[in-house]
């Protein structure tokens, strides 16, 4: 049974860079999935930061801009993703998820964690 | 790309029926069919229960379904238990390789 766990630091201090893991337990991060970060500001809906294909392609939100990057580590079956400059706005529960592309959709969940930027 | 557009609640009764519409554009609802739909029990992480429209995954009861007119999605509860009291958020492909979700839709099983 795949499980995902985002790890990283809870705070982060405004117009610095959040970073964050997600390690794969499971299932082989290289075997044909996609696999995406999306974010849930407190009390707020869903939103798609980005994903990172099997292929290494990467894709993301176009609000977003030249933010954020994502890579994988497949000797640690980890991905991750960085978002530099980051602002209160950017407070929000931060989900790693799989993300199957043939018939898209998000179809297995970290736990989340949550990621305050503050001062 | 702007959110999609749900209803921000829906109510039945147990053993009721609730449709949540799911309203986009032809970049993304209306010009694809990967619809997928999520509910969301306060506190955890979202559960997929819909995806390419109508599909359901392995374990999601058959009370979920889906469907999609033009540029409007539905997820339709049917048989509302208890436990179907939840966020709903619909998302969808749109162009060039994004993804988009709704708004989100509180169900309150009265």
């Amino acid at each position: 049974q795949v499980q995902l766990q985002e790890s990283g630091p809870g705070l982060v201090k405004p117009s610095e860079t959040l970073s964050l893991t997600c390690t794969v337990s499971g299932y082989s991060i290289t075997d044909g999935y996609s696999w995406a970060w999306i974010r849930q500001p407190p009390g707020k809906g869903l939103e798609w930061i980005g994903s990172i294909y099997h292929t290494g392609n990467t894709y993301h939100n176009p609000s977003l801009r030249s933010r954020v990057t994502m890579s994988v580590d497949t000797s640690k079956n980890q991905f991750s993703m960085r978002l530099t400059s980051v602002t209160a706005a950017d407070t929000a529960i931060y989900y790693c998820v799989r993300h199957p592309t043939v018939e898209p959709s998000f179809d297995c969940w970290g736990q989340g964690t949550l990621v305050t930027v503050s001062s | 790309q702007s959110a999609l557009t749900q209803p921000p609640s829906a109510s039945g009764s147990p053993g009721q029926s609730v449709t949540i519409s799911c309203t986009g554009t032809s970049s993304d609802v209306g010009g694809y069919n990967f619809v997928s739909w999520y509910q969301q029990h306060p506190g955890k992480a979202p559960k997929l229960i819909i995806y390419a429209v109508s599909e359901r995954p392995s374990g999601v009861p058959d009370r979920f379904s889906g469907s999609k007119s033009g540029n409007t999605a539905s997820l339709t509860v049917s048989g509302l238990q208890s436990e179907d009291e939840a966020d709903y958020y619909c998302s969808s492909y749109a162009d060039s390789n994004n993804y988009v979700f709704g708004t989100g839709t509180k169900v309150t099983v009265l």
